[in-house]
This record gives structure tokens, sequence and C-alpha cells, in this order.
């Protein structure tokens, strides 16, 4: 139940193209969905974040899209540039008190020019 | 403001080794957090403190051993290092412990145990 799973792995996406991440969770606790972005050799940063309150929060380039009902939510990266090429981690947490973040196992985004 | 630092950058050992890893931060945060991070799985946190003086078991806590004496250091500790600790390990702070309390992390350490 405290699992976090993201797809896919890996994923190569021509420059100016939609990068899709996808993840899924199954505790229903769960009110906070960040997701971070790791450069190589660098910490995590956080990217974007959302709460089930809502169903989508855009970014710039950047969109969560949230899916309560189906415990899912999806990182859309538009126009994607080289630049956006890292690790992205999807993560979960609960509220009231101190709830560890939960992450995925990460997807490493390459963009090709 | 240098935000979250940690030494060393790499480090290899031997087999039964022991070795602290230093975490620093500047931005006066109540919480901070040791994770490692293994392909395929994520990161996954090893211990946390809510506050000096106090610390708290993660997910992963066997093998390590955390104080933090200072508001602004977190240390973590391998008595007697095991090839399976060979890993990238991350220090992160955040202001509070709440959900959507940012947790800011460091540059991490390159850990190989031989």
């Amino acid at each position: 139940q405290q699992q976090v799973k993201q797809s896919p792995q890996s994923l190569i996406v021509q420059k100016g193209g939609i990068s899709i991440i996808n993840c899924a969770y199954e505790n229903t606790a769960f009110d906070y969905f960040p997701w971070y972005q790791q450069f190589p050799g660098k910490g995590p940063a956080l990217l974007i974040a959302i709460r089930p309150d809502v169903s989508e929060k855009k970014e710039g380039r950047f969109t969560i899209s949230f899916n309560k009902s189906a415990k899912q939510f999806s990182l859309h990266i538009m126009d994607s540039q080289p630049g956006d090429s890292a690790t992205y981690f999807c993560a979960a947490s609960g509220s009231g008190g101190y709830n560890k973040l939960i992450f995925g196992a990460g997807t490493r985004l390459a963009v090709h020019p | 403001n240098a935000g979250v630092t940690q030494t060393p950058k790499f480090r290899v050992l031997k087999t039964g080794q022991s070795m602290t890893l230093l975490c620093a931060q500047d931005m006066n945060h109540e919480y901070m957090y040791w994770y490692r991070q293994d392909p395929g799985m994520g990161l996954r946190l090893i211990h946390y403190s809510v506050g000096e003086g106090t610390t708290a078991k993660g997910e992963v806590p066997d093998g390590y051993n955390v104080s933090r004496l200072k508001k602004q250091n977190f240390l973590l500790g391998l008595e007697s290092a095991a090839p399976s600790q060979t890993s990238v390990y991350f220090c992160a702070s955040s202001y509070t412990g709440l959900a959507g309390n940012e947790q800011f992390f460091g540059p991490g350490t390159r850990l190989t145990v031989l």
C-alpha cells in the first residue's frame, strides 16, 4: 500500500514532442503528489506538485494530470527540449503530522535534438 | 546561501570499514533526511530527524546510524560497511515535516564498498 509505481523506466522523445510519465499509488491517504527532477551528478529538485482537490496543474511547459478515482497521476512535458533530459521521480505523501515521501523508481528522459 | 551541502562527494571503502557522511544546511530547517538512491529503486529513506537531538528510522535503517547534535548538521554513519551499501546517498532538509513542504536535496555522496 505504500508503493508508488512509475512508468516507463526510460523514455526517448524528439525535440518539440510531448513527454508523458505515469505514476500509480494504492494508499488513499496520500494527498500530496510532487514530481522531482534530477540532472546527472545533482540532487533531485522539486519541479511541480499537486493535491487531489484539483485534476490538473500547469506550470509553463510542465503539467500534472491527476485522476483520483483511478489513483493515478502523470507528468506531461510539452514542447520537450534537450535541456529537459533528466531523471524524473514522482512521489506521494499523506497529511497530518510527518508523513514521509514515497518515491517512484524514476524515469530517465532523453530528448533528442 | 549554500543550501544543503554534503561531504565527501565520493568515497571507496573496503568491507568492514567505517565512515561518516556529513550533511549541513544553512536554511534553518527543522527536518533533515538521509536517502539512498539505487538504480530502479528510486530514493529510499534511511533515517530522518525532526529537530536537534532527535532521530528516527526510515524505510531502510539497518546498517546505518545517525546523529543530529546541531540543528544544521545531520551525520550518517556506517559502522561496518558492506557491498550492499554501495549507493548514492542524498541528504535533504525541509522547514517542516508537513506534506507539501518542499524537501531540498544536497548534491549526493557516491559510495562504493569493495
